[in-house]
């Protein structure tokens, strides 16, 4: 049973349209992520949260933006969507533990965009 | 910095064999090692996690994996696989600073179950 929600699962669109992919979790993880998913590539982390007002760019440089307004709620935005941008987006959080360095990633079950 | 390499983008097995999948790590500190499984259009799942307690780690699904400092590998191993094992799998290491871990997932492994 999934305790993290990304919504929509599927999105087609055309080119220079605006996108929200939305990502929501209820087990109170201060720490959340997002991860850009191409076939046959490692996961890149493209954003991360520490916490509410905590954001930070991942590795891999994207052009989305995304917010923490509220511990449950990471939405990621596209202001102008391209081909380019054609991709798996997953969202994940994890739980502060004691040890740094520790602590699983919770996934969503991902939200597939596709850029025409 | 750390990394994953994963050997073998594509594994089969007959269903019955035995499954290994390898991984081997490069981190300049102890690091944590995660197996994740993900079946078509999910997300990722975790199979199990080493956290420097026993080397032998078992996990969900009758997978175990066992941590060999020496060899720096963390390989996944199934006695007898079955056709549900069927799926992507990806190696993790985390490396932590000042309560952020960073992870750096490997390129994956599908594994196909032939009948």
């Amino acid at each position: 049973e999934a305790d993290i929600y990304q919504t929509p699962r599927y999105l087609v669109i055309g080119t220079g349209k605006k996108i929200t992919l939305e990502c929501s979790q209820t087990m109170g993880h201060d720490k959340m992520y997002w991860y850009q998913q191409d076939p046959g590539m490692e996961l890149h982390l493209i954003h991360y949260s520490y916490g509410v007002n905590s954001t930070e760019k991942g590795d891999l440089s994207s052009e989305s933006t995304v917010s923490r307004i509220r511990t449950e709620h990471f939405p990621l935005t596209l202001e102008s969507a391209r081909p380019s941008h054609t991709s798996q987006y997953l969202c994940a959080s994890s739980e502060t533990t004691g040890g740094a360095g520790s602590g699983e990633l919770f996934f969503g079950e991902g939200s597939r965009l596709t850029v025409l | 910095a750390q990394s994953v390499t994963q050997l073998g983008s594509h594994v089969s097995v007959s269903e019955g064999a035995l499954v290994l999948l390898r991984c081997n790590y490069s981190s300049s500190v102890p690091p944590y090692l995660f197996w994740y499984v993900q079946y078509p259009n999910q997300g990722l799942q975790l199979l199990l996690k080493y956290t420097s307690a026993a080397t032998l780690v078992k996990g969900i699904n009758g997978f175990e994996a066992e941590f060999k400092k020496s060899e720096t590998s963390f390989h996944l191993t199934k006695p007898s696989a079955h056709m549900s094992d069927a799926a992507e799998y990806f190696c993790a290491v985390s490396v932590g600073s000042g309560g952020y871990q960073k992870v750096t997932f490997g390129i994956g492994t599908k594994l196909q179950v032939i009948p």
